[in-house]
């Protein structure tokens, strides 16, 4: 069955510390993992896609990469602004032309001034 | 603002009442999709929409629920007969359909509470 599992769930960064987030996978054939971020009671806003292993895409303090099994989304020198969960989610191809997504349960990360 | 609508916002309803819910996508998408999101989990797919045409629905999508789209453009998600275990967040998301990434666009949901 396809599954996306982030890590860790919670996380705790001092301003300017910077760290990595996990997304592994386990998708037959991926087409298309997604990275979004979610404030809280509010829909997810869209930040990167990737396609292929070996992707790298950046915006402002993130930077997102792929390999075959997983993807990592870095937050360089964190922001107290850039706390809030971040969602990985791969797209899956069903009939119809479906593309619907599945996502991970998330990473929430707090960014202490 | 030209970002995907929902409304409303926020519903409170006693449990055995009907709620629907409204959606108005990016103008230019032909694809809708209902997500459902509950506390600490990510969204699950609920069903898909290619113009007006349900092409796909997910078995979390009980008899009590019915979503529509008339002529394309703006979505209903109707619930019959709520459940406590209704109480979540539903996500409407559109996207184009045409060229790739084909990135899906979230409106900011509706909060569903059932007493």
């Amino acid at each position: 069955e396809d599954q996306v599992t982030q890590s860790p769930e919670a996380l705790r960064l001092q301003e300017g510390e910077s760290s990595s987030l996990n997304c592994s996978y386990t998708v037959s054939g991926l087409r298309g993992l997604f990275w979004y971020r979610q404030d809280p009671g509010k829909g997810p806003e869209f930040l990167f896609t990737l396609y292929s292993a070996g992707e790298e895409k950046e915006k402002e303090r993130l930077k997102a990469t792929l390999t075959k099994k997983e993807s990592f989304l870095h937050i360089t020198a964190p922001k107290p602004e850039d706390s809030a969960t971040y969602l990985c989610a791969v797209r899956l191809l069903t009939s119809y032309g479906n593309n619907r997504l599945a996502f991970g349960k998330g990473n929430q990360v707090v960014v202490i001034p | 603002d030209t970002g995907v609508s929902q409304n409303p916002r926020h519903k409170i309803t006693k449990r055995g009442q009907n709620v629907t819910f409204r959606c108005d996508p990016i103008s230019e998408h032909n694809r809708l999709y209902w997500y459902r999101q509950t506390l600490g989990q990510g969204p699950e797919f609920l069903t898909y929409f290619q113009n007006e045409a349900q092409l796909e629905k997910s078995r979390l999508l009980s008899d009590r629920f019915s979503a529509e789209r008339p002529k394309g453009s703006f979505s209903t998600l109707e619930i019959q007969r709520t459940e406590q275990g209704d109480s979540a967040m539903y996500l409407c998301a559109s996207s184009s359909g045409l060229a790739e990434p084909n990135e899906q666009f979230f409106g900011p949901g509706t909060r569903l509470t059932v007493l």
